[in-house]
């Protein structure tokens, strides 16, 4: 079965990194792009960018360009997003979402990532 | 403040026919299809209706969606008490060059 696991919750201070993974299993990975979503505490969704695992393609949301870098390791099958320059107003989950392309929508999600930005 | 309009709640009795409005414009779409996903508490998103009207494999039937114009609605048929959840719109956006998503509505079954 179609499943993405992602790595556990992490507490950062402002100012630091944070690096999520994202491993995919059940479907060949090159075939589907990735996209991240998050979701801060009791608000809505927010997508933050989409990754081709074929060929490293990225397309950011413009409020997080420069400090947003997404990547991906087809020897495991695995997606990861980094996050710079941590602010508390980053505290949110964090989902990878398999992504089919032409506008279908993410068809299968990740448990989600807790990052926590706090002093 | 979302880039797709939703009403932040709705609500409705077991049985009942609900739905929860997406407005947009022509950017979004106004061009391109819209997408449904519901959120139970504490879990990840799950993809309900894809390309507008499209029931991916597993969603019952009582789910549907539409389109029109620059605006989208769900419609949930024989309301259930496990359909209580968070349902939010989504649409690629040309203007930004990526998804954006509604605020949600939180629907209530009574």
């Amino acid at each position: 079965q179609i499943q993405l696991v992602q790595s556990g919750a992490e507490v950062k201070k402002p100012g630091a990194s944070v690096k999520v993974s994202c491993k995919a299993s059940g479907y060949t990975f090159t075939n589907y792009g990735i996209s991240w979503v998050r979701q801060a505490p009791g608000q809505g969704l927010e997508w933050m960018g989409w990754i081709s695992p074929y060929n490293g393609n990225t397309n950011y949301a413009q409020k997080l360009q420069g400090r947003l870098t997404m990547t991906t390791d087809t020897s495991t099958s695995t997606a990861y997003m980094e996050l710079r320059s941590l602010r508390s107003d980053d505290t949110a989950v964090y989902y990878c979402a398999r992504d089919p392309g032409s506008g279908r929508g993410f068809d299968y999600w990740g448990q989600g990532t807790l990052v926590t930005v706090s002093s | 403040q979302s880039v797709l309009t939703q009403p932040p709640s709705a609500s409705g009795t077991p049985g009942q026919r609900v739905t929860i409005s997406c407005s947009g414009s022509s950017s979004n779409i106004g061009t391109n299809t819209v997408n449904w996903y519901r959120q139970l508490p504490g879990t990840a998103p799950k993809l309900l209706i894809s390309s507008n009207d499209q029931r991916p494999s597993g969603v019952p039937d009582r789910f549907s969606g539409s389109k029109s114009g620059t605006s989208a609605s769900l419609a949930i048929s024989g309301l259930q008490s496990e359909d209580e959840a968070d349902y939010y719109c989504a649409a690629w956006d040309d203007s930004l060059n990526g998804w954006v998503f509604g605020g949600g509505t939180k629907l209530t079954v009574l």
